[in-house]
This record gives C-alpha cells, sequence and structure tokens, in this order.
C-alpha cells in the first residue's frame, strides 16, 4: 500500500513570496490533515478535511494560509505571503474516518529566508 | 496554552535498559492517545495507542500505561535497542468528526551501545 505522498520535499523562499504544497493521501482515507512542525516541536494541526469539507481550521493563519481538496482526494496548502517565523516542516497525514490512526507523509521543509 | 505535556526533553539510556516518557494532558474530552515515532527527515509513524476505558496496552517491547485520574500517560521501551533512537511524542484527540491531533513537544532518545 503506497503511503502519503507529498511534494517538493524541500523549498526555499524570499520572506513574501507566495508558496504551495501538495499531499495526496493513502487511496481511500476520507480525512486528511495538514500539520506545521517547527524545529524541536511536536506537530501543530493547521486544518483537517473530511472528504472535500473543512471540518476543524480553527489553528489556521487564515490571513496568510489556505488550503483547499478539490473531489476529496490530493490537497494544497498555501501561503501568501510567507514570513520568517513559517520556516518549518509542513506535514500532511491521513487516515480512514472515525478510525484514529493517522498516517502521516514526509513532509516538505520550508526555509523562509 | 500547550495541552499536552511531555518529560523529559531529552533522555539517554543504556542498550538493554527501560526508556520512560511520560505526559500528561488537561482537557478531559481527549479520549485517544496515541505515541509516534519520528526519525529525522521523516514523518511521524504510530507506535502504539489506547483508548481511556484501559489502564494499560502492551505490544512487544513497548507499554503504555494510562492513568485517567491523573490525567496522565507514559510509554515504556523495555530492552531498549540503538534503533530504538528517535524522537517520541506523544499526542492526543477528541472523539467525533473533529480528531486532529494535539501533540506533546517531543523527546529526543538516544540508546548507547
Amino acid at each position: 500500500e503506497a503511503g502519503v505522498a507529498q511534494s517538493p520535499r524541500y523549498k526555499i523562499i524570499e520572506k513574501r513570496q507566495s508558496v504551495a504544497f501538495w499531499c495526496n493521501p493513502i487511496s481511500g482515507h476520507a480525512t486528511l490533515y495538514w500539520y506545521q512542525q517547527i524545529l524541536g516541536q511536536g506537530p501543530k494541526l493547521l486544518i483537517q478535511f473530511q472528504n472535500n469539507g473543512v471540518v476543524d481550521d480553527s489553528q489556521l493563519p487564515k490571513d496568510r494560509f489556505s488550503a483547499e481538496r478539490l473531489k476529496g482526494v490530493d490537497s494544497t496548502l498555501k501561503i501568501q505571503p510567507a514570513k520568517l517565523e513559517d520556516s518549518a516542516v509542513y506535514l500532511c497525514a491521513s487516515s480512514l474516518a472515525g478510525v484514529g490512526e493517522q498516517f502521516f507523509g514526509p513532509g516538505t521543509r520550508l526555509t523562509v529566508l | 496554552q500547550q495541552q499536552v505535556k511531555q518529560s523529559p526533553q531529552s533522555l539517554i539510556v543504556q542498550k538493554g535498559g527501560i526508556s520512560i516518557i511520560n505526559c500528561a494532558y488537561e482537557n478531559t474530552a481527549f479520549d485517544y492517545f496515541p505515541w509516534y515515532q519520528q526519525f529525522p527527515g521523516k514523518g511521524p509513524a504510530l507506535l502504539i495507542a489506547i483508548r481511556p476505558d484501559v489502564s494499560e496496552k502492551k505490544e512487544g517491547r513497548f507499554t503504555i500505561s494510562f492513568n485517567k485520574s491523573a490525567k496522565q500517560f507514559s510509554l515504556h521501551i523495555m530492552d531498549s535497542q540503538p534503533g530504538d533512537s528517535a524522537t517520541y511524542f506523544c499526542a492526543a484527540s477528541m472523539g467525533g468528526g473533529a480528531d486532529g491531533l494535539t501533540f506533546g513537544k517531543g523527546t529526543h532518545l538516544i540508546i548507547q551501545p
């Protein structure tokens, strides 16, 4: 079974630029999550989708971050404009609805200069 | 507000010894408590998880102990091996649809040969 795929794996941008990350969840997983992991800390939930609807985006900085999940499969997370403090690893995870276990992708490491 | 507190921040254990990591939570609505293992450059991977209706769960060398009244849970790694050297995160989530994980800050575990 293929795991959660993410791209790109690494991205370096200047502050105030825009960036987008892509995630393809495990086939059949209705629930998709985006987490932000700052160096030395645990992941922090940004947004949760159930199919293509948003379940929880209470910790998403909506003035600069946006996310979508078209057709209930792939998802993109966008930052516009980026700030220095956005430097982190962005992790995508997926799960079967209501099961509990979340499967994480390898993450995208973002560096904002 | 940190809802899941994890300790210690780092831990060095001799090969064959027992590694113990502790977590405490505040939100009594949490009903799922997983432990994740993360290697450098990889996403977190589920190690073992417990729900509050049991006080202990064992899978191989890994055991979760859960104390609902104290709102604490811990991970015990028996016969620790150098391959167990990684960062470990405790986490918690609520039931229902919004089941995004709240993570602790992590424990960097080193098993010395």
